[in-house]
């Protein structure tokens, strides 16, 4: 059974960089996963925010970068601000389905 | 502008059944996969099912595999969920999502499992 791994909480200050990481079970993550990362705030449904490990959804700032760093997919904010304090869930195909990561709390403070 | 709505959730008792429907506007409905989510309360997200654009490729997470029928219907614009043997644990608010990778989201729709 497929576990995607990611941190459960992180902490920033504004005006930060972080990173956050989405990891596989069984193996590296690559581009074939397909990974996509999404902001979720209380009560309100998933936005997405990259696709296909790099690509950015519409509208979406140039702030947020998705890449693969060593075995594991990563989102990168660049000048975090109070806004972006939220739940991000990281997805991963593998097997013919999609599995989510735990998904990480971050705060902005 | 794209648009799911997704409707039909509400409360159910263990063992019974529950269809799901989520209603596409905005962007040509039969050329996308469509997804089910969902999330439990207070809880993250879990992938639940897709369906290929023509309906001719399904797949579904372990934990409801021959319970839960993934379905869409092209010419309403509409894919659905039929929920079976329902137990508590399937107890969250189930989003619908296009895309093969899941890009719009709705807003979702609550399912109560319980006595």
């Amino acid at each position: 059974q497929t576990v995607v791994t990611q941190e459960p909480s992180f902490s920033v200050s504004p005006g930060g960089t972080l990173t956050l990481t989405c990891g596989l079970s069984s193996g590296s993550v690559s581009t074939t996963n397909y990974p996509s990362w999404y902001q979720q705030t209380p009560g309100q449904p998933p936005r997405t925010l990259i696709y296909s490990t790099s690509r950015r959804s519409f509208g979406v700032p140039d702030r947020f970068s998705g890449s693969i760093l060593g075995n594991k997919a990563a989102l990168t904010i660049t000048g975090a601000q109070t806004d972006d304090e939220s739940h991000y869930y990281c997805v991963l195909y593998d097997g013919g389905i999609w599995v989510f990561g735990g998904g990480t709390k971050l705060t902005v403070l | 502008e794209v648009h799911l709505v997704e409707s039909g959730g509400g409360l159910v008792q263990p063992g019974g059944s529950l269809r799901l429907s989520c209603a596409a506007s905005g962007f040509t409905f039969s050329t996308y996969w469509m997804n089910w989510v969902r999330q439990a309360p207070g809880k993250g997200l879990e992938w639940v099912a897709n369906i290929k654009y023509d309906g001719s490729d399904k797949n579904y997470v372990d934990s409801v595999k021959g319970r839960f029928t993934i379905s869409r219907d092209n010419a309403k614009n509409s894919v659905y969920l039929q929920m079976n043997s329902l137990r508590a644990e399937d107890t969250a608010v189930y989003y619908c999502a296009r895309d093969f990778r899941p890009d719009y989201w709705g807003q979702g729709t609550l399912v109560t499992v319980s006595s």
